[in-house]
C-alpha cells in the first residue's frame, strides 16, 4: 500500500533562518507531489507541485522554494525564513490523471 | 478565476443533529468537486467526491449533491457524532493532469455529546 512521509511535526525557527521540511511517498512510481499551506483562519494554498524529477511549478511568488530530487522525495526550502511563512505545511501526492490526493499529516511552522 | 467559497465556521452541534456546511464554487469549465476532512492532528483525507452535476457524494452518513444550477456543493449528514468533529474543505478540482485541487477556507465542526 501507499504511504506518505512527512517530517518533522513541528518546528519552531527564528527569522531570518533556513528551512527544510522532507516529504516522501511510498507504494507508488511516478506520483504527482504538491505542497500546500494551511495558515490560521485561511484555507489550503498551494504552493508548489511536480509532475516528475526536477519538474517544479510555482502557484504563488514566496520566499519559499520546492525541489525533487528523487522520484519520491520532494522538498520545501527557505534560505531565509520570514514572519508570514508561519503555518500549517502539508504535502500530498497523487497518480496522474487520478483525482484524488492523498495528503501527510502535515508539518506546523512557526517563525519567531 | 476559479474559487471555493464556504461557510465559516465553527459550528457547533449536539449529537444526533443535523448538518449542513455550505459551500459554492466559482469555475470555468466542468470542475470536479469534493470534501476533504481533517480530524485533530491529521492530515487531510479525502470524504466524498462528485464529478459531474447532479451527482451525490456519500461516505460515513455525509453526502453532498453537484447542483450546476447554484453553482452548490453543500455537506450534509442527517445525524451527527462526536466523531465527527474535525475541519471540513470544500474543494474543486481543475481539469488536467496536475490534479491541481483549490480548497475553501474549512470549517470547523464541534460536535458536542
Amino acid at each position: 500500500s501507499q504511504t506518505i512521509h512527512q517530517w518533522p511535526a513541528t518546528l519552531v525557527q527564528p527569522v531570518g533562518s533556513p528551512l527544510s521540511l522532507e516529504c516522501t511517498v511510498e507504494g507508488t512510481s511516478n506520483p504527482n507531489l504538491y505542497w500546500y499551506r494551511q495558515a490560521a483562519g485561511r484555507g489550503l494554498q498551494l504552493l508548489f507541485y511536480s509532475v516528475g524529477i526536477g519538474q517544479i511549478s510555482s502557484e504563488v511568488p514566496q520566499n519559499l522554494s520546492a525541489s525533487r530530487p528523487q522520484d519520491r522525495q520532494f522538498i520545501l526550502s527557505s534560505k531565509k525564513l520570514l514572519l508570514s511563512d508561519s503555518g500549517f505545511y502539508l504535502c500530498a501526492w497523487s497518480g496522474s490523471g487520478a483525482e484524488k490526493l492523498f495528503f501527510g499529516s502535515g508539518t506546523q511552522l512557526s517563525v519567531l | 478565476g476559479n474559487s471555493v467559497t464556504q461557510m465559516e465556521g465553527p459550528v457547533t452541534l449536539s449529537e444526533e443533529a443535523f448538518l449542513t456546511i455550505n459551500c459554492t464554487y466559482t469555475a470555468t469549465g466542468y470542475p470536479s468537486l469534493f470534501w476533504y476532512v481533517q480530524y485533530p492532528g491529521e492530515g487531510l483525507q479525502l470524504l466524498l467526491k462528485a464529478t459531474k452535476a447532479d451527482d451525490k457524494g456519500s461516505n460515513k452518513g455525509f453526502e453532498a449533491t453537484y447542483r450546476k444550477e447554484t453553482t452548490s456543493f453543500h455537506l450534509e449528514k442527517g445525524s451527527v457524532q462526536v466523531s465527527d468533529s474535525a475541519v471540513y474543505f470544500c474543494a474543486l478540482r481543475i481539469g488536467g493532469a496536475t490534479n491541481k485541487l483549490i480548497f475553501g477556507t474549512g470549517t470547523l465542526l464541534a460536535v458536542q455529546p
